[in-house]
């Protein structure tokens, strides 16, 4: 069974300072996604990692993805308050239709 | 371009009613799916339909049905409905997995079941 697990669930930080969300899946993938909730809303895409090493960045994220490690990280660089959102990875086991999510974090950017 | 339509926005069911949440997308995606997104639990897969005429269970089918209706719509009914379904309900489309493509959500349906 498919298992994708997030760390931390719940973050709070200071303006301008670095941390890295760490996602973690349980199956052979080569692909994974992220994804921004703000509260009361719906999903956002924010990247798509298709192989072992891929990196993008976008702003103040940036995500790679060790499909040896079965690892994915979101660092975060000099947070803003407008980073507050929950983060969730989701991964679609090899061979199949179905994305599965992790339980997501919860990130507060303290002013 | 309206991307993925959800209707209703918010529902109010006794236990033992019935309804129908209607999902819709207009980019042309192969893929449709229904999740549940619970305090706490992330989402979770109630169907999928990887392509027109095909459907799948996922996670937590029990208690739920689907239909997917033509390429452009995919819809969920509870038939008897429990208070352990109240919650919000997304609808997703992907233009395909198996090529690695991200999913689009709808707004949601926020579902309490009293």
């Amino acid at each position: 069974e498919l298992k994708v697990e997030q760390n931390p669930l719940f973050l709070s930080m200071q303006e301008g300072k670095n941390y890295t969300i760490y996602c973690n899946y349980s199956t052979t993938s080569d692909r994974l996604y992220w994804y921004r909730q703000d509260p009361g809303k719906s999903l956002e895409s924010l990247f798509v990692l298709l192989s072992n090493g891929a990196v993008k960045q976008e702003g103040r994220l940036m995500a790679s993805l060790d499909t040896k490690a079965r690892l994915s990280t979101l660092h975060i660089t000099a947070a803003v308050h407008d980073l507050s959102a929950t983060y969730f990875c989701a991964v679609d086991a090899t061979g199949t239709y179905k994305y599965i999510f992790g339980t997501g974090t919860r990130l507060k950017v303290l002013a | 371009n309206a991307g993925v339509t959800q209707t209703p926005k918010f529902q109010v069911l006794k236990t033992g009613q019935s309804m129908t949440l209607q999902c819709a997308q207009d980019m042309n995606h192969n893929s449709m799916y229904w999740y549940r997104q619970d305090p706490g639990m992330g989402l979770r897969l109630i169907y999928y339909s990887a392509s027109e005429g095909t459907t799948d269970k996922g996670e937590v089918p029990n208690g739920y049905n689907v239909s997917r209706l033509n390429k452009r719509e995919f819809s969920l009914r509870l038939e008897s409905a429990a208070p352990s379904q109240t919650s919000v309900y997304f609808c997703a489309s992907s233009a395909g997995v198996l090529i690695g493509y991200e999913q689009f959500f709808g707004p949601g349906t926020r579902l309490t079941v009293l």
